[in-house]
């Protein structure tokens, strides 16, 4: 069964800083990842998108995703972090035709 | 830019109450969902419609909830008889169906219905 592990419940980093948000999957077929962005009273927003190609994927906002497959990897990065940044982030694998899964998320937090 | 839209977005009840949260999904949208998140915790998938059935539902989403597609637009979660537990985020997705198309997988989401069961 495909499922998806975010190690980090949270993580806090300065402005400015770099961060990498982590997410392993598991799976025995192929795999679509997806990373989700939850901003303090709203929806779900899709970050970035992993389907088939290059294993470096760009998002909005200046995130990036690298799939690593022998790692069963899908961390989320973004070089240098802002305030605006301060969110919850879900990584979520396909499964079956449509329905994706979630992970347990992870609060990112951006201090002056 | 076309969004998928829920109401109400705040919903308080009494235990026992029946509750009908809406969506309107993207027109062209075939696939249809209803997650939910209970205060800190993941979001789970609850249950999944196309064609105007059910076409995978989890074992949340028991006798008490119910889906329907009553007109072209509409979208629907009922809840039967609310227990304390059922408050929750209740986010309502949509995606366009074409595996393998260029938005393969993609939900997107409508901003949510809190619902507060008391």
């Amino acid at each position: 069964a495909q499922s998806v592990t975010q190690l980090d419940s949270q993580v806090p980093v300065f402005e400015e800083a770099p961060v990498e948000l982590r997410c392993n999957y598991s799976s025995s077929v192929s795999v679509y990842l997806f990373w989700y962005v939850q901003y303090p009273n709203q929806g779900l927003q899709l970050l970035l998108k992993y389907l088939s190609g290059s294993t470096l994927v760009k998002g909005i906002n200046g995130f990036e995703a690298e799939f690593n497959k022998s790692q069963t990897s899908f961390h989320l990065r973004k070089p240098s972090v802002h305030i605006s940044d301060t969110a919850e982030y879900f990584c979520a694998v396909r499964k079956g035709a449509q329905k994706l899964v979630f992970g347990q998320g992870t609060r990112l937090t951006i201090n002056p | 830019e076309p969004e998928v839209t829920q109401t109400p977005s705040h919903q308080v009840t009494q235990m026992g109450q029946e509750v009908i949260l809406r969506c309107v999904p993207i027109s062209n949208h075939l696939y249809f969902y209803w997650y939910r998140q209970i205060l800190g915790q993941k979001v789970e998938f609850l249950v999944s419609f196309y064609n105007n059935e059910i076409s995978e539902k989890s074992e949340i989403f028991d006798d008490q909830f119910s889906v329907e597609r009553p007109d072209g637009s509409n979208f629907t979660l009922k809840i039967r008889s609310t227990k304390l537990e059922d408050s929750a985020m209740y986010f309502c997705a949509s995606s366009e169906g074409q595996a393998g198309g260029p938005n393969t997988g993609e939900l997107f989401f409508g901003e949510g219905s809190r619902l507060t069961v008391l």
